[in-house]
């Protein structure tokens, strides 16, 4: 069983739609990144987060420690928000271990 | 902010061929990462390096080798490249004090 677990792996959505990757892990983590990867393979860090929730804009990452899941959701999605979504717990002690990312289209 | 940069975007090998994979960051930063990224797979860690001259295996080390000579460079090398290393190469910093990464863009390497 793969560590990171992520939902859905493709997901479409008309603009504006509000929208909801979900991440769910099974390891103990000192903290939570999520990535941004567009066409072209360079990734971003949009959020790397220990407990509770950060926003940035349009977008809001939440984590449960506890129920060891994590959230990003999009607000008035815009097609240049099409990408992948990755998300990438960092382990105790060690380096980042990574879902297989949601692939997200919004079409106009 | 960091900027990472990765020598080559699009690289065409031949099977045998000795390759060369740099990363350069422009800042002080000690963790350096090379990554693999496949389709269904995610990225997976090849190597990495907590300073010059250090350097540790990851989960998919076969078939490579690294060198970092200088804190800015870390240099992925594939002693004798196969078509199954045809793949997206990222190269990544991690900010020490802060625990935050930034990536490079990527090198889709083909080997044929």
């Amino acid at each position: 069983k793969n560590e990171v677990e992520q939902s859905p792996q493709n997901l479409t959505a008309q603009e504006e739609e509000f929208i909801t990757i979900n991440c769910s892990y099974s390891v103990g983590i000192s903290a939570l990144h999520w990535l941004q990867q567009h066409p072209g393979g360079g990734i971003v860090s949009l959020f790397m987060l220990s407990s509770g929730k950060k926003k940035h804009g349009r977008l809001i990452a939440t984590i449960n420690i506890q129920e060891k899941h994590s959230s990003l959701h999009i607000t008035a999605s815009h097609p240049r928000d099409s990408a992948v979504y990755i998300c990438a717990p960092h382990r105790h002690g060690d380096k980042l271990i990574f879902g297989t990312g949601t692939r997200l289209q919004v079409f106009p | 902010d960091v900027k990472v940069t990765q020598s080559s975007r699009y690289l065409v090998k031949r099977t045998g061929e000795k390759v060369f994979l740099e990363c350069v960051q422009d800042m002080d930063h000690e963790n350096m990462f090379w990554y693999r990224q496949d389709p269904g797979l995610g990225l997976r860690l090849i190597y990495f390096s907590y300073d010059v001259k250090m350097k540790e295996k990851g989960d998919i080390p076969e078939g490579y080798s690294v060198s970092r000579e200088k804190k800015e460079r870390f240099s992925l090398i594939l002693e004798s490249a196969s078509t199954n290393q045809t793949s997206m190469y990222l190269c990544a910093i991690q900010y020490r004090d802060r625990g935050g990464y930034t990536f490079g863009s990527g090198t889709r390497l083909t080997v044929v």
